[in-house]
């Protein structure tokens, strides 16, 4: 059973492109959160999804990111016109119910956006 | 707000050396607390929990208790080998809109040598 699968690992996009990152989840898993590591800091939880629904986007800026999980294929953060400040490692974790006190989330390799 | 606040890095032990990577929280419920280690070239991957107050968790020889009265979770070996060589992020949870967020610290390098 493969982990969670992440691409790409590296991203390079120049100002003003956008840039779509991808997040197979574990086989069977059907929850899928985004978290954010901006340089010298902690992983901040941007959204949380399932199938075709978001259930909660409330760490996600509101203007250029998007985030969908469609029935078939893998999880989709989109950022718009990319920014400088939106060099940041991005990581997907995906679990087979709702996270709780006895289920874990697995985390995938992260990808790594660097804009220029 | 939740936050989580852990030993500033870089770590640098040698090898058999005692281990110790402070972990304080603050949270406005009772969360669990987590250790998670990346390793070089991979993904984050849970280390241990401990789901409420005076818990214990331990995995690996690494070991947290969950101390509530200093709302703290901090991270032990007694004898780290080169292969403990990561970054640790320790971690609480929070339910909120459905959704359980783990609330992060800023991770500490970990570097053991021979």
């Amino acid at each position: 059973n493969a982990g969670v699968m992440q691409n790409p690992r590296h991203l390079v996009r120049r100002r003003g492109q956008e840039a779509r990152l991808r997040c197979s989840p574990m086989k069977g898993h059907s929850h899928v959160y985004w978290y954010r590591q901006l340089p010298e800091e902690g992983l901040k939880f941007m959204v949380y999804l399932q199938k075709e629904n978001i259930i909660d986007e409330s760490g996600m800026p509101k203007e250029r990111f998007s985030a969908e999980f469609p029935k078939e294929g893998p999880s989709i953060l989109r950022i718009q016109q990319v920014v400088r400040g939106d060099s940041a490692a991005y990581f997907c974790a995906s679990s087979p119910t709702r996270p709780g006190v006895s289920t874990e989330a697995f985390f995938g390799q992260g990808t790594r956006l660097t804009v220029v | 707000g939740d936050s989580v606040t852990q030993m500033e890095g870089p770590v640098t032990l040698s090898e058999e050396a005692f281990l110790t990577i402070n972990c304080t929280y603050t949270a406005t419920g009772y969360p669990s607390l987590f250790w998670y280690v990346q390793y070089p070239g991979e993904g984050l991957q849970l280390l241990l929990k401990a789901t409420k107050a005076d818990d214990k968790g331990s995995n690996k020889g690494f070991e947290a208790t969950y101390r509530k009265e200093t709302t703290s979770f901090h991270l032990e070996k007694g004898s780290v080998q080169v292969s403990d060589s990561a970054v640790y992020f320790c971690a609480s949870d929070l339910f909120s809109q459905g959704a359980q967020k783990l609330v992060f610290g800023q991770g500490t390098r970990l570097t053991i040598n021979p």
